[in-house]
């Protein structure tokens, strides 16, 4: 099982210009996550889903849109860049399973918007 | 929205045992709590969950008191590869989680 991967690890933006961040998991998990993370900052969630079919705004959704296309996979958008969505990007998954709470991070996207 | 609060750094030799403790005094009676591991450039990994009294796997152990207020992380014999960044997390079963800036552990030989 690759687990949960990410696509891709490093990206430059220009500001204005728009792209998609890519996430997908092989464990048949129900919920999924993005989470961005700032320089010496804990993470902070931007979208999560918590099923097939269903997505929810996190703590910092502005500026974020998010399609979650099936079971595996989570993507994250972003339309119009701006300097202040530098940061790196992880997505995570979690299984619906009682007494389970624990997430599977992917290893992130480091973005810069110049 | 359960908040935590945890020592920002800590330093420890290497074969001691070192002990994180998290306050989460709004801690929901469903709630559990987690503990993640955080290494540079890296995702965050799990390290174990626990919802009262206390817990142990082959990496680390979770003491919880009775009345859940906070959780204490114990690491027994760190070495230098566990120099990371530890979150406590709770209402892990909630989806709006908060991560906070976690705990930066470094670990000296």
């Amino acid at each position: 099982n690759a687990g949960v991967t990410q696509t891709p690890k490093f990206q430059v933006l220009k500001t204005g210009q728009s792209m998609t961040l890519q996430c997908a998991q092989d464990m048949n998990h129900n919920s999924m996550y993005w989470y961005r993370q700032d320089p010496g900052m804990g993470l902070r969630l931007i979208y999560y889903s918590a099923s097939e079919g269903t997505t929810d705004k996190g703590e910092v959704p502005n500026g974020y849109n998010v399609s979650r296309l099936n079971k595996r996979e989570f993507s994250l958008r972003l339309e119009s860049a701006a300097p202040s969505q530098t940061s790196v990007y992880f997505c995570a998954s979690r299984p619906l399973a009682l007494g389970n709470y624990e997430q599977y991070f992917g290893p992130g996207t480091r973005l810069t918007v110049t | 929205l359960a908040k935590t609060t945890q020592p920002i750094s800590m330093d420890s030799y290497e074969g001691q045992e070192v002990n994180i403790t998290c306050s989460h005094n709004n801690i929901a009676t469903n709630d559990y709590i987690t503990w993640y591991q955080q290494f540079p450039s890296q995702g965050p990994r799990f390290i174990i969950q626990g919802y009262k009294t206390k817990v142990t796997n082959e990496v680390a152990s979770l003491f919880i008191p009775a009345d859940r207020k906070s959780s204490t992380l114990s690491l027994p014999r760190v070495s230098l590869s566990d120099t990371a960044v530890y979150y406590c997390l709770v209402a892990p079963g909630a989806n709006n989680l908060f991560f906070g800036t976690g705990t930066r552990l470094t670990v000296i030989p």
